[in-house]
């Protein structure tokens, strides 16, 4: 079992659209987790960091489920720019980041 | 300021050859980390610094494989006798300490022949 888990999609949507990424860890002493995004071809890039109590960043929302070791991204409002691979990642101090292998995202117009 | 830094973008090497990659971290980030990434696939953890030292070395797939940061900044991936499924990008990120946002280079691409 991979220790993080992503759909990898592809997620084909219009924009406008309302879409929710759910990622899973298998490392339940895991501290912190974040979410990254990375164009084609490109370098990963900070979305957003995950915080226990849920966090919001303009449209998009991260939430953390320490019980079921889960967590979700949900973009609101789709743009075209979105269009993106959206990486789950988890970290325990004293080891080291662990990816998911990401979830493709396709805003259609 | 400036970002990460890697070098080279590409690089193309025959089966057999040893090849280094080139990290120039964001200057004052103690933590330094390397990643490979192969094609539809997340990246992969390598090895981690913290200052000159090797803090995790326990993704390197094997002794083909070896990385310095002598005077803990710039750092060097090292591969001996590349073989074919060494192909992929290889990334890598600074952080200001372990555990911070990390901040990625634009990658190596690196292709065995």
């Amino acid at each position: 079992r991979k220790e993080v888990e992503q759909d990898p999609g592809p997620f084909n949507v219009p924009e406008g659209a309302t879409v929710a990424f759910n990622c899973t860890y298998s490392n339940s002493a895991s501290q912190s987790f974040f979410w990254y995004r990375q164009d084609c071809r490109k370098e990963p890039k900070l979305l957003m960091s995950v915080y226990s109590s849920g966090n919001e960043d303009g449209r998009f929302t991260a939430q953390l489920n320490r019980a079921s070791q889960y967590i979700s991204l949900l973009i609101r409002d789709s743009k075209l720019s979105d269009s993106a691979t959206y990486l789950c990642v988890a970290f325990l101090y004293g080891q080291n980041f662990v990816f998911g292998p990401g979830t493709r995202l396709s805003v259609l117009p | 300021g400036a970002g990460v830094s890697q070098t080279p973008s590409n690089k193309v090497t025959e089966k057999g050859k040893y090849v280094e990659l080139r990290c120039d971290p964001i200057s004052g980030h103690t933590a330094l980390y390397w990643y490979r990434q192969s094609l539809g696939q997340g990246p992969e953890f390598l090895i981690y610094f913290q200052g000159t030292g090797a803090a995790d070395d326990s993704g390197l797939p094997n002794d083909r494989f070896f990385a310095v940061r002598p005077e803990g900044s710039v750092s060097t991936l090292k591969i001996q006798r590349t073989e074919r499924g060494d192909s992929a990008v290889y990334l890598c990120a600074s952080s200001p300490l372990p555990g911070d946002t990390q901040y990625f280079g634009p990658g190596t691409r690196l292709t065995v022949l």
